[in-house]
Protein backbone atom coordinates (compact mmCIF):
# COMPACT_ATOMS: atom_id res chain seq x y z
CA UNK A 1 0.00 0.00 0.00
CA UNK A 2 1.04 3.67 -0.49
CA UNK A 3 2.71 5.37 1.97
CA UNK A 4 2.37 8.49 3.57
CA UNK A 5 3.61 11.55 0.95
CA UNK A 6 4.72 14.58 1.81
CA UNK A 7 5.28 17.37 -0.96
CA UNK A 8 7.46 19.15 -1.59
CA UNK A 9 10.79 17.44 -0.28
CA UNK A 10 12.89 20.24 0.09
CA UNK A 11 12.16 24.16 0.20
CA UNK A 12 13.98 27.26 0.34
CA UNK A 13 12.09 30.42 1.23
CA UNK A 14 12.86 34.04 2.25
CA UNK A 15 12.24 35.65 5.46
CA UNK A 16 8.85 37.29 5.92
CA UNK A 17 7.38 34.79 3.11
CA UNK A 18 5.15 32.30 3.91
CA UNK A 19 5.04 28.61 2.54
CA UNK A 20 2.91 25.65 2.40
CA UNK A 21 3.76 21.88 3.17
CA UNK A 22 1.24 19.17 1.84
CA UNK A 23 0.44 15.52 3.29
CA UNK A 24 -1.03 12.73 2.01
CA UNK A 25 -1.75 10.33 4.72
CA UNK A 26 -2.20 6.36 4.07
CA UNK A 27 -5.20 5.71 2.35
CA UNK A 28 -8.17 5.36 5.00
CA UNK A 29 -6.51 7.03 7.71
CA UNK A 30 -8.13 10.23 9.19
CA UNK A 31 -5.77 11.13 11.11
CA UNK A 32 -2.89 13.37 10.19
CA UNK A 33 -0.50 15.46 12.87
CA UNK A 34 2.49 17.00 12.07
CA UNK A 35 6.23 17.84 13.86
CA UNK A 36 8.95 20.00 13.71
CA UNK A 37 12.41 18.76 13.89
CA UNK A 38 15.60 20.60 14.68
CA UNK A 39 18.49 19.73 16.01
CA UNK A 40 18.55 21.96 19.26
CA UNK A 41 14.85 21.50 20.04
CA UNK A 42 14.15 17.50 18.63
CA UNK A 43 10.85 16.56 17.67
CA UNK A 44 8.19 18.75 18.71
CA UNK A 45 4.58 18.04 18.06
CA UNK A 46 2.60 20.75 16.12
CA UNK A 47 -1.03 19.42 15.53
CA UNK A 48 -3.54 16.78 14.64
CA UNK A 49 -6.81 16.33 12.35
CA UNK A 50 -9.03 13.76 12.26
CA UNK A 51 -12.04 14.38 9.72
CA UNK A 52 -11.32 17.62 9.32
CA UNK A 53 -11.31 18.68 12.97
CA UNK A 54 -8.12 19.87 14.81
CA UNK A 55 -8.30 17.58 18.08
CA UNK A 56 -4.60 18.91 19.47
CA UNK A 57 -2.50 21.62 18.95
CA UNK A 58 1.37 22.26 20.36
CA UNK A 59 2.82 24.95 21.70
CA UNK A 60 3.64 27.00 18.15
CA UNK A 61 2.81 30.58 17.35
CA UNK A 62 0.12 31.32 15.44
CA UNK A 63 2.39 32.03 12.46
CA UNK A 64 1.84 27.76 12.06
CA UNK A 65 -1.79 26.73 11.10
CA UNK A 66 -3.18 23.78 9.65
CA UNK A 67 -6.13 22.12 7.83
CA UNK A 68 -7.10 18.73 7.30
CA UNK A 69 -9.89 18.48 3.50
CA UNK A 70 -12.36 15.86 3.01
CA UNK A 71 -10.23 13.62 1.80
CA UNK A 72 -8.05 13.26 4.65
CA UNK A 73 -5.02 15.30 2.92
CA UNK A 74 -3.73 17.95 5.06
CA UNK A 75 -1.59 21.09 4.60
CA UNK A 76 0.47 23.49 7.03
CA UNK A 77 1.27 27.03 6.60
CA UNK A 78 3.70 28.85 7.99
CA UNK A 79 3.49 33.09 7.82
CA UNK A 80 5.89 35.68 8.39
CA UNK A 81 8.79 32.82 7.75
CA UNK A 82 11.66 33.32 10.52
CA UNK A 83 15.61 31.98 10.17
CA UNK A 84 14.06 29.56 13.01
CA UNK A 85 11.76 27.92 11.37
CA UNK A 86 14.25 26.18 9.20
CA UNK A 87 13.70 22.76 10.32
CA UNK A 88 12.38 19.20 8.97
CA UNK A 89 8.62 18.86 8.88
CA UNK A 90 7.26 15.82 9.39
CA UNK A 91 3.44 14.56 8.67
CA UNK A 92 2.02 11.20 10.19
CA UNK A 93 -0.88 9.14 9.56
CA UNK A 94 -2.13 6.83 12.09
CA UNK A 95 -4.78 4.08 11.89
CA UNK A 96 -5.99 1.85 14.35
CA UNK A 97 -2.52 2.22 16.11
CA UNK A 98 0.87 2.87 15.12
CA UNK A 99 1.82 6.40 13.51
CA UNK A 100 3.37 5.84 10.11
CA UNK A 101 5.65 8.84 9.07
CA UNK A 102 6.03 10.77 5.49
CA UNK A 103 9.91 11.63 4.29
CA UNK A 104 9.03 15.07 5.57
CA UNK A 105 10.03 18.37 3.80
CA UNK A 106 13.40 19.87 4.65
CA UNK A 107 12.36 23.67 4.96
CA UNK A 108 15.53 26.26 5.19
CA UNK A 109 14.89 29.96 5.78
CA UNK A 110 17.62 32.59 4.14
CA UNK B 1 3.78 17.46 30.16
CA UNK B 2 4.96 13.76 30.39
CA UNK B 3 9.17 13.41 30.00
CA UNK B 4 10.44 10.46 27.92
CA UNK B 5 14.80 10.09 28.14
CA UNK B 6 16.39 7.78 26.31
CA UNK B 7 19.99 6.51 26.82
CA UNK B 8 23.02 6.42 26.11
CA UNK B 9 22.69 9.18 23.91
CA UNK B 10 25.62 7.77 21.59
CA UNK B 11 26.55 4.15 21.05
CA UNK B 12 29.69 2.89 19.09
CA UNK B 13 29.48 -0.25 18.05
CA UNK B 14 31.69 -3.15 16.62
CA UNK B 15 29.71 -5.03 13.79
CA UNK B 16 28.51 -7.76 15.23
CA UNK B 17 27.70 -6.68 18.79
CA UNK B 18 25.21 -6.50 20.68
CA UNK B 19 23.50 -3.49 22.50
CA UNK B 20 20.20 -2.21 24.79
CA UNK B 21 18.92 0.72 24.15
CA UNK B 22 16.26 2.31 27.07
CA UNK B 23 13.46 4.50 27.24
CA UNK B 24 11.71 5.59 30.43
CA UNK B 25 8.61 7.68 30.60
CA UNK B 26 7.41 10.06 33.08
CA UNK B 27 3.69 8.66 33.27
CA UNK B 28 1.24 5.65 31.68
CA UNK B 29 1.09 5.83 28.09
CA UNK B 30 -1.59 4.08 25.92
CA UNK B 31 0.87 4.32 22.46
CA UNK B 32 5.04 3.92 22.55
CA UNK B 33 6.68 2.92 19.59
CA UNK B 34 10.54 2.95 18.61
CA UNK B 35 11.42 4.52 15.11
CA UNK B 36 14.79 4.41 13.21
CA UNK B 37 15.79 7.81 11.49
CA UNK B 38 17.27 7.26 8.36
CA UNK B 39 19.95 9.15 6.72
CA UNK B 40 17.35 11.28 4.63
CA UNK B 41 15.28 12.35 7.95
CA UNK B 42 12.60 9.65 8.08
CA UNK B 43 10.95 7.95 10.79
CA UNK B 44 11.15 4.34 10.05
CA UNK B 45 8.41 2.52 12.65
CA UNK B 46 10.65 -0.30 14.22
CA UNK B 47 7.86 -1.24 17.12
CA UNK B 48 4.19 -0.42 18.36
CA UNK B 49 4.89 -1.79 21.70
CA UNK B 50 2.47 -0.17 24.17
CA UNK B 51 3.38 -3.37 26.46
CA UNK B 52 5.05 -6.89 26.03
CA UNK B 53 7.16 -8.38 24.13
CA UNK B 54 8.10 -8.04 20.55
CA UNK B 55 10.51 -9.25 18.44
CA UNK B 56 11.26 -8.39 14.35
CA UNK B 57 14.58 -10.32 13.14
CA UNK B 58 17.65 -8.73 14.64
CA UNK B 59 15.61 -6.58 16.09
CA UNK B 60 13.25 -6.58 19.85
CA UNK B 61 11.60 -4.70 22.53
CA UNK B 62 10.16 -4.78 25.73
CA UNK B 63 8.01 -2.51 27.82
CA UNK B 64 7.08 -2.90 31.30
CA UNK B 65 3.95 -0.07 31.08
CA UNK B 66 3.84 -0.60 35.21
CA UNK B 67 7.53 0.68 35.72
CA UNK B 68 7.20 3.00 32.79
CA UNK B 69 9.71 2.15 30.48
CA UNK B 70 11.16 0.60 27.08
CA UNK B 71 14.16 -1.53 26.35
CA UNK B 72 15.47 -1.76 22.66
CA UNK B 73 17.81 -5.15 21.76
CA UNK B 74 19.78 -4.82 18.80
CA UNK B 75 21.39 -8.07 18.39
CA UNK B 76 24.63 -9.06 16.06
CA UNK B 77 24.67 -5.28 14.63
CA UNK B 78 25.51 -4.41 11.15
CA UNK B 79 26.54 -1.11 9.63
CA UNK B 80 23.00 -0.56 8.31
CA UNK B 81 22.01 0.11 11.54
CA UNK B 82 23.58 3.25 11.77
CA UNK B 83 21.42 6.12 12.67
CA UNK B 84 19.01 7.57 15.29
CA UNK B 85 17.02 5.91 17.56
CA UNK B 86 13.88 7.35 18.98
CA UNK B 87 10.97 6.46 21.51
CA UNK B 88 8.06 7.98 21.11
CA UNK B 89 5.25 8.08 23.87
CA UNK B 90 1.46 9.18 23.43
CA UNK B 91 -1.27 9.61 26.46
CA UNK B 92 -4.69 9.29 24.73
CA UNK B 93 -4.03 13.17 23.34
CA UNK B 94 -3.54 12.68 19.98
CA UNK B 95 0.10 13.79 19.78
CA UNK B 96 3.40 11.60 20.33
CA UNK B 97 6.39 12.86 22.91
CA UNK B 98 9.88 11.91 21.44
CA UNK B 99 12.97 11.35 23.37
CA UNK B 100 15.82 13.14 22.31
CA UNK B 101 17.31 10.02 21.10
CA UNK B 102 20.12 7.60 20.64
CA UNK B 103 22.53 7.77 18.06
CA UNK B 104 24.26 4.67 17.11
CA UNK B 105 27.19 4.14 14.85
CA UNK B 106 28.46 0.55 14.16
CA UNK B 107 31.53 0.07 12.63
CA UNK B 108 32.85 -2.72 10.34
Amino acid sequence: KAGVTQTPRYLIKTRGQQVTLSCSPISGHRSVSWYQQTPGQGLQFLFEYFSETQRNKGNFPGRFSGRQFSNSRSEMNVSTLELGDSALYLCASQGEEDYTFGSGTRLTVV
Amino acid sequence: GIQVEQSPPDLILQEGANSTLRCNFSDSVNNLQWFHQNPWGQLINLFYIPSGTKQNGRLSATTVATERYSLLYISSSQTTDSGVYFCAVEQYDYKLSFGAGTTVTVRA
